[in-house]
């Protein structure tokens, strides 16, 4: 079983500071299933990036997906005051998947 | 557009059954692949269970020791979660999602509480 932990837990930034998220997978793994979410409060979850690095459309240029292995990246370039929530990373096959327990995102 | 409605939550006691419905539209819906995912109020998302485009097979969360089953109706486009032996750490919201092999497209959720 594959388990994702995410850091941090809790980040505060400015509006204009860069986020850098971490997802990291207990064994390695083909970035092509690693998928990120934004969630605000009340809602479902939001698509932000698909197969490690794939901005879905709409999603803003700010947002970017890396990495590879165990070792995963969201990273947003320049924070907006729209950009609070938790983001959680998941990681999908066809008969199981499992998500991270989020990093929840403040902006001061 | 793809869309997925889910019905069917509400408040149930300790022990007791419920079954969650989820309507699809918008999509081929016998040739994917579907999921439940739930999530306890102000807690992270949990992935529940699969089922194939044709129902041959399922795949469940270990945690879930058989109290739950996963069902499709193709010619009605809806998915189904059988919940029994309900707990009240089973309370959360209910979501009904489409499984696209890479990610997910989520419904909206429906609320189950398990209180006495």
């Amino acid at each position: 079983e594959i388990v994702l932990t995410q850091s941090p837990g809790t980040v505060s930034l400015s509006p204009g500071e860069r986020a850098a998220l971490s997802c990291r997978a207990s064994q390695s793994f083909s970035s092509a299933y690693l998928a990120w979410y934004q969630q605000k409060p009340g809602q479902p979850p939001r698509l932000l990036i698909l197969g490690g690095s794939t901005r879905t459309p709409g999603v803003p240029a700010r947002f970017s997906g890396s990495g590879s292995g165990t070792d995963f990246t969201l990273t947003i370039s320049r924070l907006e005051p729209e950009d609070y929530g938790i983001y959680y990373c998941q990681m999908t096959g066809h008969s199981w998947s499992t998500f991270g327990p989020g990093t929840r995102v403040d902006i001061k | 557009e793809v869309q997925l409605v889910e019905s069917g939550g509400g408040l149930v006691q300790p022990g007791g059954s419920l079954r969650l419905s989820c309507t699809a539209s918008g999509f081929t819906f016998s040739i994917h692949w579907m999921t439940w995912v739930r999530q306890v109020p102000g807690k992270g998302l949990e992935w529940l269970a699969n089922i194939k485009g044709d129902g041959s097979e399922k795949y469940y969360v270990d945690s879930l020791n058989g109290r739950f089953t996963i069902s499709r109706d193709n010619v009605r486009n809806s998915l189904y979660l059988q919940m029994n032996s309900l707990r009240v750490e089973d309370t959360a919201v209910y979501y009904c999602a489409r499984d696209r092999g890479n990610h997910v497209d989520w419904g909206q959720g429906t609320l189950v509480t398990v209180s006495s």
